[in-house]
């Protein structure tokens, strides 16, 4: 029978290419968010985050860009190597009750071609 | 390495059993959160607890039961096992309770419930 499971977007990406992994989130009083690649067999791993108050934040080969007004981040990366290939997620965190807590969006698989 | 660990790896198990999964956060964290996921559900959040005490709660089952322990560590136990919790269950842990705070990840135990 056909299996059931999320489908997940994809990019797939020459070495050297800059790559940009969308998300869209669903609470608008989100006022914290984060981005985690995860390999195969292995836990999320933190990349960047950013709070509401900003729409643009740097690190590494990394930028993270925030709209709010239309409930949209980004992840660039730029220089993307193969090592670069892993599911990206975006999570949003709501504060208040919410505490801790962070809600993942699905996920983009991210293929790097050498 | 993230700095949380996880134990077991694997598990094996069959339907209607009872299982324990395990995980030490990170030195200095005070806040575990526990996290399932499976190819139909992606990352799902299911509870967090900070020092000692239930913090936040997503949409745990009445058979999934969560502590934290004195010394921070924290167990999930899983009961009355059905084919449908055969899942990677993470465990990942930050400093304080509230938002904006990144969580760091172990390395999951994959259950496997035949």
């Amino acid at each position: 029978g056909e299996s059931v499971g999320l489908h997940l977007p994809t990019l797939s990406v020459q070495e050297g290419d800059n790559s940009i992994i969308n998300c869209a989130y669903s609470n608008s009083a989100s006022d914290y968010f984060i981005w985690y690649k995860q390999e195969s067999g292995k836990g999320p791993q933190f990349i960047i985050d950013i709070r509401s108050n900003m729409d643009k934040r740097q690190g590494q080969r990394v930028t993270v860009l925030l709209n709010k007004t239309v409930k949209h981040l980004s992840l660039q990366i730029a220089a993307t190597q193969p090592g670069d290939s892993a599911v990206y997620f975006c999570a949003e965190n709501a504060g208040g009750t919410s505490y801790g807590k962070l809600t993942f969006g699905q996920g983009t698989i991210l293929t790097v071609h050498p | 390495d993230s700095g949380v660990t996880q134990t077991p790896k694997h598990l094996i198990t069959a339907t209607g059993q009872r299982v324990t999964l395990r995980c030490s956060p990170r030195s200095g964290d005070l806040s575990v959160y526990w996290y399932q996921q499976s190819l139909d559900q992606g990352l799902q959040f299911l509870i967090q607890y900070y020092n000692g005490e239930e913090r936040a709660k997503g949409n745990i089952l009445e058979r999934f039961s969560a502590q934290q322990f004195p010394d921070l560590h924290s167990e999930l136990n899983l009961s009355s096992l059905e084919l449908g919790d055969s899942a990677l269950y993470f465990c990942a842990s930050s400093q304080s309770q509230g938002s904006g705070e990144k969580l760091f990840f172990g390395s999951g135990t994959q259950l496997s419930v035949l």
